[in-house]
């Protein structure tokens, strides 16, 4: 199992953005895959997942209409997305696959995207 | 302010056992699955253990989990430098519908 991410990304605030996250080594489509993020020096907050084979999707509330989780199954790749980034946002990114269902573990973890936002 | 309550930090010497603790609630981990994550400096987290007290495979068996009602316990023995990292627990919140995280704990290898 590989989960295999887009690289640093440097952006203004208010800028648009969408990362990505490729899976190999497994079904894509039966694994629920999300994204947890890391702000500089702190925990893991965990953002939401999706179920590629039918894209249901849950996001934490606190991150309920602030970014946009979505995956192309054809291509084996997930994606999270801002419309208009904050200072805030600078964070790492890791993309992570739950072993079963939704409330299932992480088993899997990329090698995470560092997200810098500054004007 | 975490759903999780770890303690910040823990430290031993080398060769001798650590015990993390990971404080939660009924939705939490009083009616789920806990798992354990270890992060070393710059690295992307990787899984320790899973549903409670799992290891997943290539996992030494000095990493132990368990679970009595709304707290778990990673416990480390034999300690090694290689150890020192942040530990995080984690498990799902049936109110939150979401994954929670612990605040981490960061083990330093005296």
């Amino acid at each position: 199992v590989q989960l295999v991410q887009s690289g640093a990304e440097v952006k203004k605030p208010g800028e648009s953005l969408k990362i990505s996250c490729k899976g190999s080594g497994y079904r894509f489509t039966t694994y629920w895959i999300g994204w947890v993020r890391q702000m500089p020096g702190k925990g893991l907050e965990w953002m939401g997942i999706i179920y590629p084979a039918d894209s249901d999707t849950i996001y934490s509330p606190s991150f309920q209409g602030q970014v946009t989780i979505s995956a192309d199954k054809s291509i084996s790749t997930a994606y999270l997305q801002w419309s208009s980034l904050k200072a805030s946002d600078t964070a790492i990114y890791y993309c992570s696959r739950h072993y079963g269902d939704s409330s299932s573990s992480i088993d899997y973890w990329g090698q995470g995207t560092l997200v810098t936002v500054s004007s | 302010q975490s759903v999780l309550t770890q303690p910040p930090s823990v430290s031993a010497a080398p060769g001798q056992k650590v015990t993390i603790s990971c404080s939660g609630s009924s939705p939490n981990i009083g009616n789920n699955y806990v798992s354990w994550y270890q992060q070393l400096r710059g690295a992307a987290p990787k899984l320790l253990i899973y549903d409670n007290s799992k290891r997943p495979s290539g996992i030494p068996d000095r990493f132990s989990g368990s679970k009595s009602g709304s707290s778990a316990t990673l416990v480390i023995t034999g300690l090694q430098t290689g150890d020192e990292a942040d530990y995080y627990c984690g498990t799902w919140d049936s109110s939150l519908s979401a994954r929670v995280f612990g605040g981490g704990t960061k083990l330093t290898v005296l």
